[in-house]
């Protein structure tokens, strides 16, 4: 149980184009989830959090207006990032909380995209 | 916000010996300390996690200790075998929500 599945699993795009990565629990309701980018060879940063039904809290230095996040159902939160730049290029992994007061996250496979 | 240090960054050991990987955290109020896995383009794994109403836990191979006065905790596994090689994140639970702070993570090689 607890599956999170992410789509497109990689995406290619061209500067100053916008790129939507879903992620969804596949067998369970998942009242926050969220949005995670890793650079290459470096750790996991936390960009922000996903409630359902509410806006999403960013992390410092995370801009809201260029990464879009969208909850609208207890088993989809989407991410967006707009006007997308090379710099943006990363692999972008959603998690989700199954069942609150348990603090496990389960994890989705993850988006890489590639901005050219 | 939480600061877990991770170290060593790089780790090799021979196939059959013992690895350990030692993270340290910053808030006291953390509560919840897993370990992933994480292999080349894949998402992190949860490989064991530790409560800190606990000081150890195990799990065949891999155990975890908790020390919660020097705020550290480290990732022991025994008996090391090829396919245990992967990137290991330590992480822990920062303030009183969900959010997770990531070590740096460790590349763990062992060599067969």
């Amino acid at each position: 149980g607890a599956v999170v599945s992410q789509h497109p699993s990689r995406v290619i795009c061209k500067s100053g184009t916008s790129v939507k990565i879903e992620c969804r629990s596949l067998d369970f309701q998942a009242t926050t989830m969220f949005w995670y980018r890793q650079f290459p060879k470096q750790s996991l940063m936390l960009m922000a959090t996903s409630n359902e039904g509410s806006k999403a809290t960013y992390e410092q230095g995370v801009e809201k207006d260029k990464f879009l996040i969208n909850h609208a159902s207890l088993t989809l939160s989407t991410l967006t990032v707009t006007s997308a730049h090379p710099e943006d290029s990363s692999f972008y992994i959603c998690s989700a909380i199954a069942e609150p007061p348990s603090r496990e996250q389960y994890f989705g496979p993850g988006t890489r995209l590639t901005v050219t | 916000g939480e600061n877990v240090e991770q170290h060593p960054s790089t780790l090799s050991v021979q196939e059959g010996d013992s690895a350990v990987i030692k993270c340290t955290y910053s808030d006291s109020a953390s509560n919840y300390f897993p370990w992933y896995k994480q292999e080349l383009g894949k998402r992190p794994q949860l490989i064991i996690d530790i409560r800190s109403n606990v000081g150890e836990k195990k799990d065949q191979r891999i155990a975890v200790t908790l020390n919660k006065t020097a705020k550290h905790f480290s990732l022991h596994i025994t008996e090391t075998q090829p396919e245990d090689s992967a990137v290991y994140f330590c992480a822990a639970i920062w303030s009183n929500d969900y959010k997770l702070s990531f070590g740096a993570g460790t590349t763990v090689t062992v060599r067969a």
